[in-house]
């Protein structure tokens, strides 16, 4: 069974400062990883997906995740926060199959202070 | 733009009465999931139709049931709801095939209200 553990359901940073959200996976096998952004009463957007074709993994709206095997993390990270970035975000793993079934975090919102 | 539809954007319905919630999909893709997400938690998948093979989630209540007319549009109907059926509704789709990278996309979500 594969699964992710979100560290810190709630995260603040002010306008400007690094984002840092936590993601640690279990798999027994290579995982497929990915990090989904949801906005109050909208649906999931894919932020950015690690498919094992490069550890450091860039996304939409200067997101960006590195895949460390040595730490089974898939942390997501942005240079600089803006307000627009105050959202709640998932991080996801697939199982192996013909189809992609995901198993989410249990997320983390994330509040951008002025 | 090719997306998911999902409607209504928000359903209100008295406690057992049934309801039908809809998802369409210009995308083409062969495979639409549904997630049930309460709130302040992650999506939980229900059950997903590959083309037209329907998979059940173990612990899916039988209350739950999913229809696929055509390649465009999947329905959750709710047989007989409850107020812990309360939660927002996302439909997804993907490509599908033999790769587990197969990007999910969402719709906007139904929330679903119980009275």
């Amino acid at each position: 069974a594969q699964s992710v553990t979100q560290l810190g359901s709630h995260v603040s940073v002010s306008e400007g400062a690094l984002v840092l959200l936590r993601c640690n996976y279990s798999s027994s096998v290579p995982p497929y990883l990915f990090w989904y952004v949801q906005y109050p009463n909208q649906g999931l957007q894919l932020l950015l997906k690690y498919t094992s074709a490069a550890t450091l993994v860039k996304g939409i709206n200067d997101f960006e995740a590195e895949f460390k095997k040595s730490e089974t993390s898939f942390h997501l990270t942005k240079p600089s926060a803006h307000m627009s970035d105050a959202a709640e975000y998932f991080c996801a793993v697939t199982s192996s199959g013909g189809y992609q079934k995901v198993t989410f975090g249990t997320g983390t919102k994330l509040q951008v202070i002025p | 733009d090719a997306m998911v539809i999902q409607n209504p954007r928000y359903q209100v319905t008295q406690f057992g009465k049934p309801v039908t919630l809809s998802c369409s999909q210009t995308l083409n893709h062969n495979v639409m999931y549904w997630y049930q997400q309460k709130s302040s938690q992650a999506p939980k998948l229900l059950f997903h139709y590959y083309d037209k093979d329907f998979n059940n989630e173990a612990d899916t209540p039988d209350n739950f049931q999913s229809r696929r007319p055509n390649t465009s549009f999947c329905f959750l109907d709710i047989r007989s709801p409850g107020l812990g059926d309360a939660a927002m509704y996302l439909c997804a789709t993907s490509r599908g095939g033999g790769t587990s990278t197969d990007t999910q996309y969402f719709g906007p979500g139904t929330r679903l209200t119980v009275l």
